[in-house]
């Protein structure tokens, strides 16, 4: 089945422990992005990144790092998670071809505490 | 700075009727368009798109509806269904970046 698979669905943690949100894409996909969404905010790109070892920032990257060291990889790295950063954090890929729409994980939620 | 809205939060349809979620855009430089589907638990889902030289295109009881001349994205939902009620998310693409509206919550009433 082409799916996005992200792991932990759920994840508590502490101010500054560093932590890491995986992502993987069955489908051969070029393009993935990471996005936070929070109530009345509604979706927001963190990073995203258009093939291998290619990444870029989107609208709120800051505290944020990613990696794109395989293609069906783009793991989501907190080095030292903050409040602000409680959310629920989606993984999506897509072809890297104009016009093709999103393929959404079912998403991680992050509290820090 | 330009983005993607929905008219309205929130939306009651009863069951059988057809649902109608708008969405107001104001990039004139999007060139393609998505509604998605959240359901509670889950990723957004996408239903329909449609590319900025279109005005209407249709799927399974879906129709959206691009008016570029007012800015303004449309999506029907014939028949509306007890599974059909989710957070709704029209979204705008400028070559690769995706924005997304802060989406319509649409209930639907037996």
């Amino acid at each position: 089945e082409a799916q996005v698979t992200q792991n932990p669905r759920y994840l508590i943690t502490v101010t500054g422990k560093k932590l890491t949100v995986t992502c993987s894409q069955n489908m051969n996909h070029e393009y993935m992005s990471w996005y936070r969404q929070d109530p009345g905010l509604g979706l927001r790109q963190i990073y995203y990144s258009m093939n291998v070892e290619v990444t870029d920032k989107g609208d709120v990257p800051e505290g944020y790092k990613v990696s794109r060291k395989e293609k069906r990889n783009f793991p989501l790295i907190l080095e030292s998670p903050s409040p602000n950063q409680t959310s629920l954090y989606f993984c999506a890929s897509s072809p890297l071809g104009r016009n093709s729409p999103l393929h959404f994980g079912n998403g991680t939620r992050l509290t820090v505490t | 700075g330009e983005s993607v809205g929905l008219h309205l939060p929130t939306l009651s349809v009863q069951e059988g009727d057809n649902s109608i979620i708008n969405c107001a855009y104001s990039n004139s430089a999007s060139d393609y368009f998505i509604w998605y589907k959240q359901e509670s638990g889950k990723g957004p889902q996408f239903i329909i798109d449609i590319r900025s030289n279109m005005d209407k295109r249709q799927g399974q009881r879906v129709t959206v509806l691009l008016n570029k001349t007012v800015k303004h994205l449309s999506l029907q939902i014939a028949a509306t269904q007890p599974g059909d009620s989710a957070v709704y998310f029209c979204a705008e693409m400028e070559d690769y970046k995706l924005s997304f509206g802060a989406g319509t919550t649409v209930t639907v009433r037996a």
